[in-house]
C-alpha cells in the first residue's frame, strides 16, 4: 500500500539535544513538507522541499534543519536552538502538477520536552 | 504575505447543515482545499477548487469565488463523526507550497 510514514510517534527529548524525526513515502511524490501543530492550532510550514537534493525555508524554520537526499526521504532535526519544541510534528507529500491538488499525511510524530 | 482567515469554533446540531468560510490572501493562488482533522490524527484531504463555483463530494460540498478570495466547505446532513478541526489551505504557485489556515472546529450536538 502507498502512503506516508513517520516515526517514531511519540518521543521525548531532553532539553539540549538534537532529535531527528522520520518521514519515509512511496508514493512517489515530488514535493515534501514538514509542519508544526501546537494544540488548538493550525498547521505552521517549517519546510518544504519539491525535489531531491533542494529544500526550502517555511514560516517557522528557525531551530530546524532537513535534508533530502532521496525522493522517498525527508526527515527533520528539531536542534537544540528551538526553544519550545514540544508539539505535534506532521509530514506530508504532494505531486506538483497542474492536476495534482491533494496533500498526504503522516500520523505524526508527538514530541515532548522533558 | 500570505494569510488564510477562517471561524475559530462552530456548533451545530445533528442533521443540520454547516458553512465554514475561509478567506485568504497570496501572492499567487493555485486552488483552496479543505481538510477534516480529528483530534490526534493526520489531516485527510476533503475537496478542491482551482476555478469558480460549487464542487459536491456526497455530503461534503465546496465554493470557490477567486474574485472575493472567498470560499466555504457546506456540509449537510452532519453526523456526530464529523466532530473535527476543518482547515482551508492553498497552493502559492510562487513558492510551491501548501498553506494551511488556523482551522474551525466544529462542534455536533445530538
Amino acid at each position: 500500500d502507498g502512503g506516508i510514514t513517520q516515526s517514531p510517534k511519540y518521543l521525548f527529548r531532553k532539553e539540549g539535544q538534537n532529535v531527528t524525526l522520520s518521514c519515509e513515502q512511496n508514493l512517489n511524490h515530488d514535493a515534501m513538507y514538514w509542519y508544526r501543530q501546537d494544540p488548538g492550532q493550525g498547521l505552521r510550514l517549517i519546510y518544504y522541499s519539491q525535489i531531491v537534493n533542494d529544500f526550502q525555508k517555511g514560516d517557522i524554520a528557525e531551530g530546524y534543519s532537513v535534508s533530502r537526499e532521496k525522493k522517498e526521504s525527508f526527515p527533520l532535526t528539531v536542534t537544540s536552538a528551538q526553544k519550545n519544541p514540544t508539539a505535534f510534528y506532521l509530514c506530508a507529500s504532494s505531486q506538483q502538477g497542474a492536476g495534482d491538488t491533494e496533500a498526504f499525511f503522516g500520523q505524526g510524530t508527538r514530541l515532548t520536552v522533558v | 504575505g500570505q494569510s488564510l482567515e477562517q471561524p475559530s469554533e462552530v456548533t451545530a446540531v445533528e442533521g443540520a447543515i454547516v458553512q465554514i468560510n475561509c478567506t485568504y490572501q497570496t501572492s499567487g493562488f493555485y486552488g483552496l482545499s479543505w481538510y477534516q482533522q480529528h483530534d490526534g490524527g493526520a489531516p485527510t484531504f476533503l475537496s478542491y477548487n482551482a476555478l469558480d463555483g460549487l464542487e459536491e463530494t456526497g455530503r461534503f460540498s465546496s465554493f470557490l469565488s477567486r474574485s472575493d478570495s472567498y470560499g466555504y466547505l457546506l456540509l449537510q446532513e452532519l453526523q456526530m463523526k464529523d466532530s473535527a478541526s476543518y482547515f482551508c489551505a492553498v497552493r502559492d504557485t510562487g513558492g510551491f507550497k501548501t498553506i494551511f489556515g488556523a482551522g474551525t472546529r466544529l462542534f455536533v450536538k445530538a
